[in-house]
């Protein structure tokens, strides 16, 4: 089953509004939590690096300012697009990464939302 | 150079044959190796992890690792039409914090 929640799956919003996204790791506290971006037929795209409590991490040529990340708890982060514009219109992912059985490290990711800005 | 290259493909293959899909990196510090599956319009779906050289196997799938070449590798037996997706390979390096994605091979599986 799924590990990693998203919500919405998708949203249609007018130009200048802000968009919230919610991320949530199921069943488990996520060491770090990732949001990335991605365009049609095109890779991931990591937009920042979260850890609950702290500041996030941007990538180079990502606004912090526009995409904004509050990680309130260790398994809940939440992005928003402040201002969306037709340009921040893509699919957003969010992933979390946990321990496995103590000693090894993987990630999973959540289904995505996909914003449209008209 | 990426640290992680992938041939992105497309792949073609009849229901049945054996894929194999690879990638090569380039940080020997990378600790664990991902491959995930991705359906179109879907968020990436992890299907195999391991974190040292040689072979895992769940199911169909067959993920290998030879960390004195850098490469990795994904296989695939009896494939499906299900199976077809965007596959991507992933590298983690838990000193750096993140993960390396190759940029995804996409496969199909014609009945």
């Amino acid at each position: 089953g799924a590990v990693v929640s998203q919500h919405p799956s998708w949203v249609i919003c007018k130009s200048g509004t802000s968009v919230k996204i919610e991320c949530r790791s199921l069943d488990f506290q996520a060491t770090t939590m990732f949001w990335y971006r991605q365009f049609p037929k095109q890779s991931l795209m990591l937009m920042a690096t979260s850890n609950e409590g702290s500041k996030a991490t941007y990538e180079q040529g990502v606004e912090k300012d526009k995409f904004l990340i509050n990680h309130a708890s260790l398994t809940l982060s939440t992005l928003t697009v402040t201002s969306a514009h037709p340009e921040d219109s893509s699919f957003y992912i969010c992933s979390a990464r946990f321990m496995v059985g103590g000693t090894q490290e993987t990630q999973y990711f959540g289904p995505g939302t996909r914003l449209l800005v008209l | 150079q990426k640290e992680v290259e992938q041939d992105p493909g497309p792949l073609s293959v009849p229901e049945g044959a054996i894929v194999s899909l690879n990638c090569t990196y380039s940080n020997s510090a990378f600790q664990y190796f991902m491959w995930y599956r991705q359906y179109s319009r879907k968020g990436p779906e992890l299907l195999m992890y391991t974190y040292s050289s040689g072979n895992k196997e769940d199911g169909r799938f067959t993920a290998q690792v030879d960390k004195s070449s850098k490469y990795i590798s994904l296989f695939i037996r009896d494939s499906q039409p299900s199976d077809s997706a965007t596959y991507l390979c992933a590298t983690l390096n838990t000193n750096a914090g993140k993960s390396t994605f190759g940029d995804g091979t996409t496969l199909t599986v014609k009945p």
